[in-house]
């Protein structure tokens, strides 16, 4: 009964590879987010869409993208990797409240990147 | 500029004292604010929320807040802490109506250490 989660929970790669990272709510959520945690454990956000459409966009290299396929799912693809792409990767979702800021972002476990 | 601080990187105390974690913010009005749990290897955990209403919030495990609007913070406590609350703590921020939307912007974390 996992509510928001995450596939591969690690990832090992090798520089100039591309992989995607898969995430799931089953929380009847209408928003998802991605976050990027570095070495620091500083979070910052990414990216988030809103009903399958990208509604922030923060300044993040166009090798990332983003796909909604539907409102539970939310992947990250990610290309041409890089050494400073290593970090763990949080997906989250939360009920929209049209941008009042009133509403509860859940996490899934994280996806741990590391490009060599 | 806006921000979230959390002025110490690391806390240690001993099991079954009191803990306080300290929270900053800097707004322009009231942000909506959250304490992140962070357990190693593992996702984050939401421990509590403030929106508006009573100034002193329940959380779960134990824990609870307390938002000062003359201070620009949210501190959080617990009475007695035991060994499984070594963590990380992330403060964290939606500024709300004042702009941002659904942004949730993170301080750069606590990690609590329970001596036994």
């Amino acid at each position: 009964d996992t509510a928001v989660s995450q596939t591969p929970k690690y990832l090992v790669t090798q520089m100039g590879n591309d992989k995607s990272i898969k995430c799931e709510q089953n929380l009847g959520h209408d928003t998802m987010y991605w976050y990027k945690q570095d070495s620091k454990k500083f979070l910052k956000i990414m990216f988030s869409y809103n009903n399958k459409e990208l509604i922030i966009n923060e300044t993040v290299p166009n090798r990332f993208s983003p796909k909604s396929p539907d409102k539970a799912h939310l992947n990250l693809h990610i290309n041409s990797l890089e050494l400073g792409d290593s970090a763990v990767y949080f997906c989250a979702s939360s009920q929209f409240r049209g941008g009042t800021g009133l509403e509860t972002q859940y996490f899934g476990p994280g996806t741990r990147l590391l490009v060599l | 500029a806006q921000s979230v601080t959390q002025p110490d990187i690391h806390i240690t105390v001993s099991e079954g004292a009191s803990l306080e974690l300290r929270c900053n913010y800097s707004y322009g009005a009231t942000p909506y604010l959250f304490w992140y749990v962070q357990s190693p290897g593992q996702g984050l955990q939401l421990l509590l929320k403030y929106f508006s209403g009573d100034t002193l919030v329940q959380g779960i495990k134990g824990f609870e807040a307390e938002f000062k609007r003359s201070q620009s913070s949210f501190n959080l406590r617990k009475p007695s802490v035991h060994w499984s609350d070594a963590a990380e703590y992330f403060c964290a921020v939606i500024p709300g109506v004042t702009g941002g939307g659904n942004k949730l912007t993170f301080g750069t974390g606590t990690q609590l250490k329970v001596e036994l």
